[in-house]
């Protein structure tokens, strides 16, 4: 089992949709956690981070945590064409070591 | 407030050769880790430099090395380079290891 597993995809989504992407991991131990985007070509930008159960806004942007199921999800509302990327989980574990999911790759057609 | 640099942009090495990658981290960080992001994946952690020390490994052979500066700047040295080393080497700062900060990479061909 991968220690942070996402669908790689693509995921194609209509511009002005919902994209929902989500990822699972393996270390009960981990706290911290975050979503990237990275443009093909390019290095990844931090869009998100979450710590805690529950959901965190920040403008289109709400990152979902579920602690018990070992789940992390981003919904990206009314996407936008300037969205299509890939986006990589992340998740700190208990120690230093931050694990990168392989990426979702989203396409956003206009 | 300069982001985080890394040098250089591209590099095209042979096999056996060894090469040495350096990385300035955002202004106020004062951590420093090395990732590898092989085609179509997601970056392998290689290490992480805290207080001029390493302070957590991934799971990379011994070929790579890395250095922390005073001023918090790092070097990435791979020996012995090998086709599968040819990557997109990232650099990522933060500050206490907590939210992290890409650099640019630098593109490493080994032929």
């Amino acid at each position: 089992q991968k220690e942070v597993e996402q669908n790689s995809g693509p995921l194609s989504v209509p511009e002005g949709a919902i994209a929902s992407l989500n990822c699972t991991y393996s270390d009960r131990g981990s706290q911290s956690f975050f979503w990237y985007r990275q443009y093909s070509g390019k290095s990844p930008e931090l869009i998100m981070s979450i710590y805690s159960n529950g959901d965190k806004e920040d403008g289109r942007f709400t990152a979902q945590l579920n602690k018990a199921s070992q789940y992390v999800s981003l919904l990206i509302r009314d996407s936008q064409p300037s969205d299509s990327a890939t986006y990589l989980c992340a998740v700190l574990t208990g120690g230093f070591k931050t694990i990168f999911g392989a990426g979702t790759r989203l396409f956003v057609k206009a | 407030d300069a982001g985080v640099t890394q040098s250089p942009t591209h590099l095209i090495k042979t096999r056996g050769q060894q090469v040495t990658l350096r990385c300035s981290p955002k202004s106020g960080h004062d951590t420093v880790s090395w990732y590898q992001q092989a085609l179509g994946q997601g970056p392998q952690f290689i290490f992480q430099y805290y207080e001029e020390e390493e302070r957590q490994r991934g799971n990379f052979p011994d070929r790579f090395s890395g250095h922390q500066f005073p001023n918090y700047s790092s070097e990435l040295n791979v020996n012995a380079l090998w086709l599968g080393d040819s990557a997109l080497y990232l650099c990522a700062s933060s500050l206490a290891g907590a939210k992290q900060f890409f650099g640019p990479g630098t593109r490493l061909t080994v032929l």
